[in-house]
């Protein structure tokens, strides 16, 4: 089992505020980092797959980066808005058992307007 | 393209009843996995499978089993259940590897 850790575990954004958090994990044997985005009473939905050192990735205002030297990811938000209000996973692929994830326990985030 | 579809989608067992779950994914994905997931422990793998008749334990696999003789369905059987396998289950499939796609969930109380 991976050691993955996801921080913060929850905050608080003012609708506008930009925001980030960290999911950090075992560097040795990377393949893959996920992102998945769960909104409440709905299923995980991916957001992205990253691979190599240095990626980053956009979809509209959240992004993400990869470091997969050190271990640890990045995702940011800008401008969050109310739609953003979710618990945002992170999942890393080790090749000592490709195809399965280890997810994080997630960050929840919840947009104020 | 439904996706990924879980039968049944909520489910009431007695202690020491046995019942299975079924996955069904329609985009013709060689992975497919098992999650649980449980109040502030976020979603744990229980089993999975990287191709038609294959399966291999996960994180939490003790008192589950699991079949994948089709290549689009992925059966978890409890059999005999206990009030700890209360849970919400998960679904999931991917493309080798790739973004997993969820279904909606399976909610299962133990009683």
């Amino acid at each position: 089992i991976l050691n993955v850790e996801q921080s913060p575990q929850s905050l608080h954004v003012q609708e506008g505020d930009s925001t980030n958090f960290t999911c950090s994990f075992p560097s040795s044997n990377f393949y893959a980092l996920h992102w998945y985005r769960w909104e409440t009473a709905k299923s995980p939905e991916a957001l992205f797959v990253m691979t190599l050192n240095g990626d980053e990735k956009k979809k509209g205002r959240i992004s993400a980066t990869l470091n997969t030297k050190e271990g640890y990811s990045y995702l940011y938000i800008k401008g969050s808005q109310p739609e953003d209000s979710a618990t945002y996973l992170c999942a890393p692929g080790n090749t000592d058992s490709w195809g399965k994830l280890q997810f994080g326990a997630g960050t929840q985030v919840v947009v104020t307007p | 393209n439904a996706g990924v579809t879980q039968t049944p989608k909520f489910r009431v067992l007695k202690t020491g009843q046995s019942m299975t779950l079924l996955c069904a994914q329609d985009m013709n994905h060689e992975y497919m996995y098992w999650y649980r997931q449980d109040p502030g422990m976020g979603l744990r793998l229980i089993h999975y499978s990287v191709g038609e008749g294959t399966t291999a334990k996960g994180e939490v696999p003790d008192g589950y089993n699991v079949s994948r003789l089709k290549k689009q369905n992925f059966l978890l059987g409890l059999e005999s259940a206990a009030p700890s396998q209360t849970s919400v289950y998960f679904c999931a499939s991917s493309d080798r590897g790739d973004e997993q796609y969820f279904g909606p969930g399976t909610r299962l109380t133990v009683t």
